[in-house]
């Protein structure tokens, strides 16, 4: 079975601080790998995806970056957070396309201070 | 806005009664999907239903898709507090990705 491990699953940060959250997938090859955010009681706001390694699709200009070094593992970073980069962090995966049913992590909580 | 809108935003029941949660799209899709979050945590598939499906259940879930009204609905009967959580409808519309929409927030109260 597929498995996706996210952490830290909570963070507190100073701003101008560096970011990265790191996310992995166990149990399958190529997956399709997202970065979401979310605000407090509003929906995901798509941030980065990736269909296969060294390939990423920006979705938002912003402050974040996103890697993908191996086949299952996608990380998210910053060079300097921003009070606005508070949020909530999802990283999730999709088996043949990116509109295909996707699987979440458990999120990384993210305040920035 | 190209999202999927969910309505309402919020929905308080009592335990046992149906919720009716409703999304409405723009666009033509190929697919819509729903999904469940509790507080904060990740994003639980429910179940998606192809543009060239009416209905669609799963034990207590029932999904109907009307692509002519371009919007589909999500009812959960004989609701128990452990539904209680923040529904979201997700599109393909033709875009490469999915777009989730502000989703519905449902309170089962005992």
């Amino acid at each position: 079975s597929q498995t996706i491990h996210q952490w830290p699953a909570t963070l507190v940060q100073p701003v101008g601080s560096p970011l990265s959250l790191e996310c992995t997938v166990e149990g399958t090859s190529n997956p399709n790998l997202y970065w979401y955010r979310q605000a407090a009681g509003r929906g995901l706001q798509l941030l980065f995806y990736s269909v296969g390694i060294g390939q990423i699709s920006s979705e938002v200009p912003q402050n974040l970056s996103a890697s993908r070094p191996q086949d299952r593992q996608f990380i998210l970073s910053s060079k300097k957070l921003l009070l606005s980069d508070s949020g909530f962090y999802l990283c999730a995966w999709s088996r043949y396309s990116s509109t295909d049913t996707q699987y979440f992590g458990p999120g990384t909580r993210l305040t920035v201070l | 806005s190209q999202q999927g809108e969910e309505d309402p935003q919020a929905l308080s029941i009592q335990e046992g009664e149906n919720a009716t949660m409703n999304c409405s799209y723009k666009t033509s899709i190929n697919n819509l999907q729903w999904y469940r979050q509790n507080s904060g945590r990740g994003l639980v598939h429910l179940i998606l239903i192809r543009s060239n499906e009416r209905e669609k259940h799963s034990g207590r879930l029932r999904v109907t898709l009307d692509t002519s009204k371009k919007s589909s609905s999500l009812l959960i009967t004989a609701s128990r507090a452990a539904d209680t959580a923040s529904y979201f409808c997700a599109t393909d519309q033709g875009y490469s990705t999915l777009t989730f929409g502000k989703g519905t927030m449902l309170l089962v109260s005992p």
